[in-house]
């Protein structure tokens, strides 16, 4: 266990569905991230959050909504998705200084049919 | 723009022959270059962070090199559990927090 939880782990949906996915950090953290990862790809930022504030969002479609209750938590919202968005989303949390690197969770495998 | 490019995009490797990853990258002030190991279906794992040319890191059969344009990930006579792919990703100096820019990695196969 890394310190930052994902659920579910894997996910097929529909693309008139609506889900989201969770993410939980147990290290303290102050910022917090969603990227996403396609094959051949180089990992995508799509959102920040630092201290609950969100401070970047990476030109992402509306279709996905991000949500950061707390600094310990990190959803984010899906609805009506693409086969292209199939991909595996992954969290990370730290604590959002310089020179500071990421903890990330293992991942949500979304497939949209 | 920050850029990171990671070659070879595969490699395969005999147990116990050596032999490195490449990592250039173009960033606008380092802050930290970053290599994570990441295994099929999880997320990447931390292994090194780099700050300024000249620095080395090991852990185990790993070593990380950092000049001015690029880093180098070198495998010491690799065994199979080393299978995975190696990521690298830098921090440029003008982001007022921390966000990491990622290359596409490299998948290296260590056979028996």
């Amino acid at each position: 266990e890394t310190g930052v939880t994902q659920t579910p782990r894997h996910l097929v949906m529909g693309m008139t569905n609506k889900k989201s996915l969770k993410c939980e950090q147990h290290l303290g953290h102050n910022a917090m991230y969603w990227y996403k990862q396609s094959a051949k790809k180089p990992l995508e930022l799509m959102f920040v959050y630092n201290f609950k504030e969100q401070t970047e969002n990476n030109s992402v479609p509306s279709r996905f909504s991000p949500e950061c209750p707390n600094s310990s938590h990190l959803f984010l919202h899906l609805h009506t998705l693409q086969p292209e968005d199939s991909a595996l989303y992954l969290c990370a949390s730290s604590q959002g200084g310089p020179g500071e690197g990421y903890t990330f969770g293992s991942g949500t495998r979304l497939t949209v049919v | 723009e920050d850029q990171v490019t990671q070659s070879p995009e595969a490699l395969r490797l005999q147990e116990g022959e050596s032999s490195s990853l490449n990592c250039s990258y173009t960033v606008s002030g380092l802050r930290g270059l970053f290599w994570y190991r990441q295994d099929p279906g999880k997320g990447p794992e931390f292994l090194f962070t780099l700050y300024s040319a000249g620095e080395e890191k090991e852990k185990e059969r790993l070593k990380a090199t950092l000049t001015k344009k690029e880093s180098f990930l070198h495998i010491t006579a690799p065994k199979p559990e080393d299978s995975a792919t190696y990521l690298c990703a830098v921090q440029a100096g003008d982001s007022g927090y921390s966000t990491l820019t990622f290359g596409k990695g490299t998948m290296l196969l260590v056979s028996p």
